[in-house]
């Protein structure tokens, strides 16, 4: 198994750029979110599904949007990317449970000028 | 609403010598606790975790008792090794409309020296 796998590894945007965060598992999780992490902010999550085609707002959902139409891809997209959005994404999955483990990817370390 | 408060870092602690992170959290429900481990430049991954009151989780030689009256899930090591410096974050899992959601401590940083 690959786990939780996400693309790119790093990227650096200019203010009104748009791009898309992308992430897949292949372990037929059912939950997924994206989090970003700031220096003393701990992790704050963006957004979570609970399976294909349902998804929900976290923490700050703002200048974010995600979509899931397959179980195993939840992108994240940014419309128009702001400074203030440079931070580290990490994408989770799990099984539905509140006792479940959340499985993390490698991370997307995210510059933006 | 839901959260997480964990002591503020950086700590530094000789090797063998004890360790105790502190965690407190609120929570409308009966929340899962965990506590997961990031090391450098990689994602978190769980440490260990509990699911009901008085519920104690461990792994390698870590340990956390979940304590519903003082609403605490404090980690403890007896002996830290250089090999545990890393950003040690405390987590709750409970529900909500939507089904569940997990919120996360800002991190307690652990270094270890020789």
């Amino acid at each position: 198994n690959a786990g939780v796998t996400q693309t790119p590894k790093f990227q650096v945007l200019k203010t009104g750029q748009s791009m898309t965060l992308q992430c897949a598992q292949d372990m037929n999780h059912e939950y997924m979110s994206w989090y970003r992490q700031d220096p003393g902010m701990g992790l704050r999550l963006i957004h979570y599904s609970v399976g294909a085609g349902i998804t929900d707002q976290g923490e700050v959902p703002n200048g974010y949007n995600v979509s899931r139409s397959t179980t195993e891809d939840f992108p994240l997209r940014l419309l128009s990317a702001a400074p203030s959005q440079t931070s580290v994404y990490f994408c989770a999955s799990s099984y539905l449970g509140l006792e479940e483990t959340q499985y993390f990817g490698p991370g997307t370390r995210l510059l933006v000028l | 609403g839901n959260s997480v408060t964990q002591m503020e870092g950086p700590v530094t602690l000789s090797e063998e010598a004890f360790l105790t992170i502190n965690c407190t959290y609120t929570a409308t429900g009966y929340p899962s606790l965990f506590w997961y481990v990031q090391y450098p430049g990689e994602g978190l991954q769980l440490l260990l975790k509990a699911t009901k009151a008085d519920d104690k989780g461990s792994n390698k030689g870590f340990e956390a008792t979940y304590r519903k009256e003082t609403t605490s899930f404090h980690l403890e090591k007896g002996s830290v090794q250089v090999s545990d410096s890393a950003v040690y974050f405390c987590a709750l899992s409970d529900q909500n409309t939507g089904g569940f959601k997990t919120i996360f401590g800002a991190g307690t940083r652990l270094f270890v020296k020789a």
